[in-house]
C-alpha cells in the first residue's frame, strides 16, 4: 500500500493552525499512526489508530481519518513543532510509510 | 521506563556483513516484537522486519529476505539486526524499535539509531 503525503513542504508560523494529508491507495480502515522526527533523532510516535493520542503527547496534536484519506492536525505551532511528520499504515503487510512532509518555519 | 540503546556507528566495505544490536531495558523483553526500520541520507523510512523475543520467530520484508537475519539474546535483553552483502545504498540510520502492543505494528519506543556507513 502506497501513503502519499501533502504537502511534502510546508511554511507556517508560531501559532498557527496546520494540517497535514495522508492518502492510501486503498482502504486502511484507522490502521494508521503519525510520527515526528527531528534532525538526528529517531521518529516519535504521536498517533495511532488514526486518531489515538500517544501518551505524553501535548493535546495540541489530533488525527482523523479512516478508509483512504487521514489527517494530522497541529492546533497551535510550538517552536517544538518544527519537524518532520510521517504516516504509516499496517492495515496490509509490509507496514509502510509516506515520504513524509516537513514542516518549517515561515 | 522503557529504554532501548543501540550499537555504534560503524563503516563497512561493500560485500562485506554488519551487526547492529538493539539493548532495551524497563519492560519485560520477550512481551513486545522488536522491529528494525532504516531510513537512507535524507530519505524517508522502511519497514525492514521484525522479531519475536519470546519465539524467535522473525518476519522479514521482501526486499530484505535474502540478506537480513534478525536474532536476540533473551539473557541479556538484546535483539541484532545482521544485513549482508552489502551494497551503497545500503548507507542508511538503522533504528530499532518496539511495537506499542504485543504483535502491532505501531512502534512505540524507539532507538537512537545506527548509522551504517557502507565505503570502499
Amino acid at each position: 500500500i502506497q501513503l502519499t503525503q501533502s504537502p511534502s513542504s510546508l511554511s507556517a508560523s508560531v501559532g498557527d493552525r496546520v494540517t497535514i494529508t495522508c492518502r492510501a491507495s486503498q482502504g486502511i480502515s484507522s490502521y494508521l499512526a503519525w510520527y515526528q522526527q527531528k534532525p538526528g533523532k529517531a521518529p516519535k510516535l504521536l498517533i495511532y489508530a488514526a486518531s489515538t493520542l500517544q501518551s505524553g503527547v501535548p493535546s495540541r496534536f489530533s488525527g482523523s481519518g479512516s478508509g483512504t484519506d487521514f489527517t494530522l492536525t497541529i492546533s497551535s505551532l510550538q517552536p517544538e513543532d518544527f519537524a518532520t511528520y510521517y504516516c504509516q499504515q499496517l492495515n496490509s503487510y509490509p507496514p509502510t510509510f509516506g515520504q513524509g512532509t516537513r514542516l518549517e518555519i515561515k | 521506563q522503557v529504554q532501548v540503546v543501540q550499537s555504534g556507528a560503524e563503516v563497512q566495505k561493500p560485500g562485506a556483513s554488519v551487526k547492529v544490536s538493539c539493548e532495551t531495558s524497563g519492560y519485560t523483553f520477550t512481551d513486545f516484537y522488536i522491529h528494525w526500520v532504516r531510513q537512507a541520507p535524507g530519505q524517508g523510512l522502511e519497514w525492514m522486519g521484525r522479531i519475536n523475543p519470546n519465539s524467535g520467530v522473525t518476519n522479514y520484508a521482501q526486499k530484505f529476505k535474502d540478506r537480513v537475519t534478525m536474532t536476540r539474546d533473551t539473557s541479556i535483553s538484546t535483539a541484532y539486526m545482521e544485513l549482508a552483502r552489502l551494497k551503497s545504498d545500503d548507507t542508511a540510520v538503522y533504528f530499532c524499535a518496539r511495537d506499542l502492543v504485543y504483535g502491532d505494528y505501531y512502534f512505540g519506543s524507539w532507538g537512537q539509531g545506527t548509522l551504517i556507513t557502507v565505503s570502499s
